[in-house]
């Protein structure tokens, strides 16, 4: 079946660090792919996305690729600020017609000044 | 810019309550879901609908009901509410086809029950 396997946090950066949040999927054929991101009392948003194999998604200094070689869809920023303090949710749409996602279980990210 | 709305952000219920989650959004969008979100699992989908008057099931629908009452209002009912259905539970709407692969969620409903 599909899942969506993503490490377990939090994670706990300094400001300017690099980020890498680890995402493997496992789904038939060839799903989109999502990162989404919960800010503290909020619902989900939509950070980034890609649809095929090699694509790169990126958003706010945000980037992932989608991997087909590794079923992998590893979120990365090259340097972190406070504001990314956030869940971060890796997630495949498996859907047809609509958009039904299977998600992550999520890594809290928090950022230190 | 509304969105997705829920109500109520809060809830607490005793054993065999029953509620409805309220969810409306003002986008237009066909398709419309409900999820629920646990510690250490994710979301996780309860119920969705396609288009107005139609409804499916999701990985989780046992114990909860659902009614697309229009195309804007997607509820969420608990007949007799158990401990294990202590969750934030997210609404979500979406437009059709690749284009549109992006899902609007709302705030949250957090209950908990008793």
């Amino acid at each position: 079946g599909n899942s969506v396997t993503q490490m377990e946090g939090p994670v706990t950066l300094s400001e300017e660090a690099f980020l890498t949040i680890n995402c493997t999927y496992t789904a038939t054929g060839y799903p989109s792919l999502f990162w989404y991101v919960q800010y503290p009392g909020e619902g989900l948003q939509l950070l980034l996305k890609a649809t095929k194999a090699d694509d790169k998604g990126s958003n706010k200094g945000f980037e992932a690729t989608y991997r087909k070689e590794t079923t992998s869809f590893h979120l990365e920023k090259g340097s972190v600020q406070v504001s990314d303090s956030a869940v971060y949710f890796c997630a495949l749409r498996y859907g047809g017609a609509t958009n039904k996602l299977i998600f992550g279980t999520g890594t809290l990210l928090a950022v230190q000044p | 810019n509304a969105g997705v709305t829920q109500t109520p952000k809060f809830q607490v219920l005793k054993t065999g309550q029953s509620m409805t989650l309220q969810c409306a959004q003002d986008m237009n969008h066909n398709s419309m879901y409900w999820y629920r979100q646990d510690p250490g699992m994710g979301l996780r989908l309860i119920y969705y609908s396609a288009s107005e008057g139609t409804t499916d099931k999701g990985e989780v629908p046992n114990g909860y009901n659902v009614s697309r009452l229009n195309k804007r209002e997607f509820s969420l009912r608990l007949e007799s509410a158990a401990p294990s259905q202590t969750s934030v539970y997210f609404c979500a709407s979406s437009d059709e086809g690749l284009a549109n692969e992006k899902l609007f969620f709302g705030s949250g409903t957090q209950l908990s029950v008793l």
